[in-house]
Formats: C-alpha cells, sequence, structure tokens
C-alpha cells in the first residue's frame, strides 16, 4: 500500500536550519508529484508549493520563496523540505502529500523556540 | 491568488442532521476543487475530487456540488465521526489555495 512517512519532530532556534524528509512507497516515486503544506498550531492548512519527482524542478507558493527549498533522493524515494534562518512563525506542522493529495505523510512539528 | 472564501467557519449540528458547507471562488477554477477532512492530530483526509466525485472508501452520506463558483459538501444524516474540521482546496492554478476551513461540531 501507498505510505508517506515522513522525520520525527524537531526542535530548533531561530536562525537555525531544520531539513525534513518524506520517504515514500508502494508506487513508482517519480510518477507523481510531492507537495507540502503547513498548518501552524491552530491554524488552517496553507500550500507551500510542489516538486517534480521526475525532473526535480520545484515550485514554491510566494511566502515560501528564499528560505524553503524542496529537493530529492529519488534513489531513496525521499522527498526532503529545508528551511533556514528559521523564525518562530515557522513552528508548525509540515505534511508532505503525493500529487492528488490523496495519500499524505504524518506531518513532522518543528518548533521554533529561543 | 485565487481566494477561497468558506462558510461557515463553525457549525453546530446534531447527529442525524443534514448540513452543508460551502466554498466561493473568486475566479473561475472549474472542476478543480477537492474537499478534505481533518480530525485533530491526523493528516487531512481527501474526501471529494473534481468538486463532485467521491474519493475511494468516503460513505456515500458525503457529497460535493458546485452552482458557478459555489462549491459545496453535503453530509446527509450526520454521524458522530464527521465531527471534524472541513476544508476545501482549488488546484486549478497556482498557488493552490485552500478555504479556511469549517469546524463541524456537535450543537
Amino acid at each position: 500500500q501507498i505510505q508517506l512517512v515522513q522525520s520525527g519532530p524537531e526542535l530548533k532556534k531561530p536562525g537555525e536550519s531544520v531539513k525534513i524528509s518524506c520517504k515514500a512507497s508502494g508506487y513508482t516515486f517519480t510518477d507523481y508529484a510531492m507537495h507540502w503544506v503547513k498548518q501552524a498550531p491552530g491554524k488552517g492548512l496553507k500550500w507551500m508549493g510542489w516538486i517534480n519527482t521526475y525532473t526535480g524542478k520545484p515550485t514554491y507558493a510566494d511566502d515560501f520563496k528564499g528560505r524553503f527549498v524542496f529537493s530529492l533522493e529519488a534513489s531513496a524515494s525521499t522527498a526532503n523540505l529545508q528551511i533556514s534562518n528559521l523564525k518562530n512563525e515557522d513552528t508548525a506542522t509540515y505534511f508532505c502529500a503525493r500529487s492528488g493529495l490523496r495519500d499524505w505523510g504524518q506531518g513532522v512539528m518543528v518548533t521554533v523556540s529561543s | 491568488d485565487i481566494q477561497m472564501t468558506q462558510s461557515p467557519s463553525s457549525l453546530p449540528a446534531s447527529l442525524g442532521d443534514r448540513v452543508t458547507i460551502t466554498c466561493r471562488a473568486s475566479q473561475d477554477i472549474g472542476n478543480y476543487l477537492r474537499w478534505f477532512q481533518q480530525k485533530p492530530g491526523k493528516s487531512p483526509r481527501l474526501m471529494i475530487y473534481g468538486a463532485t466525485n467521491l474519493a475511494n472508501g468516503v460513505p456515500s452520506r458525503f457529497s460535493g456540488s458546485r452552482s458557478g463558483s459555489d462549491y459545496s459538501l453535503t453530509i446527509n444524516s450526520l454521524e458522530s465521526e464527521d465531527m471534524a474540521i472541513y476544508y476545501c482546496l482549488q488546484h486549478n492554478e497556482y498557488p493552490n489555495t485552500f478555504g479556511a476551513g469549517t469546524k463541524l461540531e456537535l450543537k
């Protein structure tokens, strides 16, 4: 069955970086794009962008241009999200979701606090 | 960016009720509209795609419809397991945009 398994929770200080992963199984990784969605505590869902898992080309929503990087380790069927220069407002759960958004990872809670 | 105006933000209802949640798109999105259900501490679950199509495994009491730029999710005969937050999402163009969510709760 299709599974997206994300890495564990992260506690970081402002200014630090974090890299979270999303490992896919149960399908051909490069056949489906991967989307990323942010959910701040108690807030709604926000679409961050997506990455073409065949070409590696990322597309970012405007609010996620600059400090956010989508990348792949295609040989490991893994998509990554790296956030640099972390800010308090980056505190959120980050979800990966396969194209079509039928299949989601379990989410990664990133907490940014001094 | 396309704005998705979702209403109501909160919907108290009783078991067995029929409820409707609506999203209005600020621009034409065709039928590129999905509905998601999210329970506390869980990932979103796709309920409806293509505005009117039931996703796999979703009970038939859920349905989606469209009237112009208004898209609706209707739940017939509400059950306790339906208590959750529901979001619409337009994916006609980038950036994809979610509605603000509707919290469905027991009256």
